[in-house]
């Protein structure tokens, strides 16, 4: 069975440093899609970046980066130059993509950005 | 083009009684699934929806259940609720080609059902 693991409750990054924010997994399945979604308080998940198990090199999307070690099954979401509006919960998830209806979540971590 | 949107933002029912959830797909996508999340945890799966077909579903019991109309848009049905249904319910909708190749998800805000 899939799981997904986020070790970190809560973190605090100051304004305009780097964060990252750790994601563990466990699957037996050779292919497979890590995602990490932002949910502010209104409750929305919001796309962030996404990672397939055979791509070669790490994702980038503006200042998200994934930093995928498949051998140690982590993905962990790097944000740079945090800003105020960073703060919100941000979850680990994972889907097998051929089984594709089950996307299992992780308990999320609670960012917060200090001024 | 428009995105998920669901109805309605908060509920509240009391125990016993039964509900409904409402999800509009955002344009072009033709799957919808449902998520449930408890206060402090990560989205549960609860079912997919496909084609207007249950297509696939987790470890949920029998009195959840869902549709999915023509223009995909879906329901969530909940009956006989319980203390425990309270938590915030996430639709997300995806487009599924013929080859069983998903997209992305995209979510709405949510209905935040309270059971007192």
């Amino acid at each position: 069975a899939q799981k997904i693991t986020q070790t970190q409750p809560g973190m605090f990054v100051q304004e305009k440093e780097a964060v990252t924010l750790d994601c563990t997994y466990d699957t037996s399945d050779p292919s497979y899609g890590l995602f990490w979604y932002k949910q502010p308080s209104s409750g929305e998940m919001i796309f962030l970046i996404y990672q397939g198990s055979y791509d070669q090199q790490n994702a980038t999307e503006g200042r998200y980066s994934l930093n995928f070690q498949k051998a140690r099954k982590s993905a962990n979401l790097v944000i740079s130059a945090s800003q105020l509006g960073d703060s919100a919960m941000y979850f680990c998830a994972m889907r097998d993509l051929y089984n594709n209806n089950d996307m299992r979540f992780g308990a999320g971590t609670r960012l917060t950005v200090k001024p | 083009e428009t995105g998920v949107t669901q109805s309605p933002t908060h509920l509240i029912k009391t125990r016993g009684q039964q509900v409904t959830l409402r999800c509009s797909s955002q344009s072009g996508h033709n799957t919808v699934s449902w998520y449930q999340q408890a206060l402090g945890q990560g989205p549960q799966f609860i079912f997919q929806y496909y084609r207007e077909e249950e297509n696939g579903r987790g470890n949920f019991p029998p009195r959840f259940s869902g549709l999915q109309f023509p223009n995909y848009s879906s329901e969530l049905n909940v009956n006989a609720l319980e203390l425990d249904d309270s938590a915030l319910y996430l639709c997300a909708s995806s487009f599924q080609s013929g080859t069983g190749s998903t997209y992305g998800y995209t979510f709405g805000s949510g209905t935040r059902l309270t059971v007192v």
